[in-house]
Order: C-alpha cells, then structure tokens, then sequence
C-alpha cells in the first residue's frame, strides 16, 4: 500500500529564503508522484508531477522537485519564497500503477507555508 | 479554457435538510472524483466514477450518494447533512488511459456549512 508522510505542518520562510517542503513515501511499486498547492478557500492546484522520466522536476511559479529512490523522498523547493507562495502544499502519490485502473491518489496531511516580509 | 467548475462555491444548508452539490468539466475525462476536506486536513476521496462505472470506498457514510448523468457533470447529494459534514468539497477529473499518466484537475470547491 501507497502512503505519504509531509514532515512539518507548519514552515515559515522570510521573503527571498530557499523553501524547503519535505516529503517522504511509500510504494511498493514506482510510483507516480504530486505536489499540489491549495490557496485558503480555493481548489488544489497543481504544482507538479514525477512520471519516472527526469528525477528532477520543474514545476509552475518557479517550484521544483527532486526523486530520489534511495531516500524515498520527492522534496519541493523553491529558491526564493515570495509573500504570494504562503499557501497550503500537499503530496500525494498515485495508489495504482499498473496502467489498467483509476490513479487514485493518497494525500499527505499538508503543509502551510507562511512566508515573513 | 478547459476547467472543472463546482456550484456553488458556498453552500449553506439546515441540519438535516438534503443538499446537492454540483461539478461539470470540459476537459472531456472519464474519470470523475468527490473529495471531503475537513479544516486543516487532506482532501479524503468519497467516490469516484470511471465512466458509468461508481465506485464508492468503503468508509463513506451511506448519507452520501453521486449521479454521472453523463461525461460532463457529476453531483454530490448528502441525504440528512449532520454538523460534522461541513466542509470543503472538492471535485476532480481524470483521463483514465493505459499508459497516460492520470493526473487529476480539481475544481474550485465548494464549501458546505450545516446550521
């Protein structure tokens, strides 16, 4: 079974510090792999996607994403936070994999990010 | 622009007052999703249809119930909304393709307050 952990609830950055969203899973099988981002009363938007071709991944509004299989890890980061980017991130992993049934996804429990001027 | 769209984005209804919720999509996908968002949680997936084909998981209370009437639209009905059923609802679509990565697009969200 497919499972995510995002480890902190809560990240705070100043305006122009790296963000670090961090995000671990669990699959038996490669997994597909998201991150979504939700502004307060909004749908989740996506961010980006793993689809087991380049490791890293580039994303909208300047996020990227590292897999790394020994880790087990797909951290979003972003070099320089902007007031715009305090947001709720989610991870999630696609449950099937195998190409023939629904991609349901697993969600991490999120992570807000507030972002200091 | 293709999108998924969910009415009404505000929904105030009476402790067990039946409510429905709506969500249309012009992305043509054959897959199409309810979540519930509690505050501060993870969007937690209600049902799904696959085409004509619904799929409900196992932990979703019978008070809720989904019509596909066809591609484009899917609704949420909650038979006897209780207090604890407020919050966000979210919809979302999907291309189910072998081989294609199935990505899903979610709606705006519709926010359900039970007075």
């Amino acid at each position: 079974a497919q499972s995510v952990t995002q480890l902190g609830s809560h990240v705070s950055v100043s305006e122009g510090a790296l963000v670090l969203l961090r995000c671990n899973y669990s699959s038996s099988v490669p997994p597909y792999l998201f991150w979504y981002v939700q502004y307060p009363n909004q749908g989740l938007q996506l961010l980006l996607k793993y689809t087991s071709a380049a490791t890293l991944v580039k994303g909208i509004n300047g996020f990227e994403a590292e897999f790394k299989k020994s880790e087990t890890s797909f951290h979003l980061t972003k070099p320089s936070a902007h007031m715009s980017d305090a947001a709720e991130y989610f991870c999630a992993v696609s449950a099937d994999t195998d190409g023939g049934s629904q991609g349901n996804l697993i969600f991490g429990k999120g992570t807000k990010l507030s972002v200091k001027p | 622009d293709a999108m998924v769209i969910q009415n009404p984005r505000y929904q105030v209804t009476q402790f067990g007052k039946p409510v429905t919720l709506s969500c249309s999509q012009t992305l043509n996908h054959n897959v199409m999703y309810w979540y519930q968002q509690k505050s501060s949680q993870a969007p937690k997936l209600l049902f799904h249809y696959y085409d004509k084909d619904f799929n409900n998981e196992a932990d979703t209370p019978d008070n809720f119930q989904s019509r596909r009437p066809n591609t484009s639209f899917c609704f949420l009905d909650i038979r006897s909304p209780g207090l604890g059923d407020a919050a966000m609802y979210l919809c979302a679509t999907s291309r189910d393709t072998a081989g294609v990565l199935k990505t899903q697009y979610f709606g705006p969200g519709t926010r359900l307050l039970v007075l």
